[in-house]
């Protein structure tokens, strides 16, 4: 069974920084491109960032740019995000996504990051 | 990197089809057969539903159907059934990137 499972949300002042991970299990990670997709509260979904399976492509939602960095160590099948300079607009559920055939096949549970003072 | 265009709201009768649109541009929509669609129930994690415009994924429901013309995709959804209320995004790729709908609240009636 595939499992995605985020973690390191929390409660950050406004140009602080966080780290997110997400623990893949039940498939091949080094084999699929990974994203984070963020959902601020009660709004839509939001593409962040993307990776590719051996890290040799990434590319970020104009938004990030700059501030956040994804990474991925494929002998520990996780993914990570590290943002920086937190906005409050920045405030979401952080989801972790593998790609297939460009869609968002599988999803994990989400980690809530609030940006507040 | 603008939002994909979808109605707020739809909504229908135990049994009935309902038909969701997504509206982009040449950039995306429409200069790729690389449009997704994903369920969303309150407090979940969103579920693919379509991918690649109209291919199911293992375990989606036949009566969960996609396609697109131009710069619009659609998602059916027929023989409606209460546990399909939820929220509906489409996306879509495009250069390199990856964009979604604003959401479309389905209610079961």
């Amino acid at each position: 069974e595939v499992q995605l499972v985020e973690s390191g949300g929390g409660l950050v002042k406004p140009g602080g920084s966080l780290r997110l991970s997400c623990a893949a299990s039940g498939f091949t990670f080094s084999s699929y491109s990974m994203n984070w997709v963020r959902q601020a509260p009660g709004k839509g979904l939001e593409w962040v960032s993307s990776i590719s399976s051996s890290s040799s492509y990434i590319y970020y939602a104009d938004s990030v740019k700059g501030r956040f960095t994804i990474s991925r160590d494929n002998a520990k099948n996780s993914l990570y995000l590290q943002m920086n300079s937190l906005r409050a607009e920045d405030t979401a559920v952080y989801y972790c996504a593998s790609l297939l055939e460009a869609a968002m096949a599988f999803w994990g549970q989400g980690t809530l990051v609030t940006v507040s003072s | 990197q603008s939002a994909l265009t979808q109605p707020a709201s739809v909504s229908g009768s135990p049994g009935q089809s309902i038909t969701i649109s997504c509206t982009g541009t040449s950039s995306d929509v429409g200069g790729y057969n690389y449009v997704s669609w994903y369920q969303q129930h309150p407090g979940k994690a969103p579920k693919l539903m379509i991918y690649e415009v109209s291919n199911r994924p293992s375990g989606v429901s036949n009566r969960f159907s996609g396609s697109k013309s131009g710069n619009t995709a659609s998602l059916t959804i027929s023989g409606l059934q209460a546990e399909d209320e939820a929220d509906y995004y489409c996306s879509s790729y495009t250069s390199s990137n990856w964009v979604f709908g604003g959401g479309t609240k389905l209610t079961v009636l």
